[in-house]
């Protein structure tokens, strides 16, 4: 079974642009949640998406945001980027939303802000 | 306030020693999961091992081993005679109805491992 993809997998923008990630999650899988990797910040929670709706939101602007399509791949916006979002994003796939399911990630998409 | 703590930021060991990664938590919720999540250099997280509030028995794969004790809430990982394949961060995490069951991760233990 393939796992989890991200597109792209390096991405370079600059201050005020906007970017759009992607991420496939496993096959038969349902939900799809976002994370944040910095250095100073390590890892921390965006969204989760399950069956189209949004069910969970970390603490970011609004300025970050998601979708998910009906064949559960999932899309994640940054508008107006900012320096400070250079950052790894990681994306996590599970069976269901079930709260004891593991999340699988993706290899991540490195996003590096000029 | 940071849920999970873990308070070793590097270690280094020989290979063959056998490294014990520490990882405390904080949570107010009965049902809660933890998880530990292995980053190789590649960047992808790897599940490692879920585990429910409800079963504190310790668990081992292979060389892997984990020991979770409620009453300190703590859930530690330990790898015995370990290998240069095992340098990679570490992630321990917990999962609770607090924050809608999202992954809340610690800092993270950078291991490595030399020959």
């Amino acid at each position: 079974k393939a796992g989890v993809t991200q597109t792209p997998r390096y991405l370079i923008k600059t201050r005020g642009q906007q970017v759009t990630l992607s991420c496939s999650p496993i096959s038969g899988h349902r939900s799809v949640s976002w994370y944040q990797q910095t250095p100073g910040q390590g890892l921390q929670f965006l969204f989760e998406y399950f069956s189209e709706t949004q069910r969970n939101k970390g603490n970011f602007p609004g300025r970050f945001s998601g979708r998910q399509f009906s064949n559960s791949r999932s899309e994640m916006n940054v508008s107006t980027l900012e320096l400070g979002d250079s950052a790894l994003y990681l994306c996590a796939s599970r069976v269901s939303g079930v709260s004891y399911n593991e999340q699988f990630f993706g290899p991540g998409t490195r996003l590096t802000v000029l | 306030a940071q849920k999970v703590t873990q308070a070793q930021t590097e270690i280094s060991v020989v290979e063959k020693e056998d490294v014990t990664l520490d990882c405390v938590y904080e949570t107010r919720d009965t049902t809660y999961y933890l998880f530990w999540y292995k980053q190789p250099p590649s960047g992808e997280l790897v599940f490692l091992i879920r585990r429910n509030s409800f079963d504190e028995q310790n668990e081992i794969s292979g060389r892997y081993s984990w020991n979770f004790q409620k009453s300190t809430s703590s859930f530690n990982f330990t790898i015995t005679a370990s290998q240069v394949v095992d340098s990679a961060v570490y992630f321990c995490a917990l999962s609770e109805a607090d924050s809608g069951y999202a992954l809340n991760f610690g800092k993270g233990t950078s291991l490595l491992v030399t020959p």
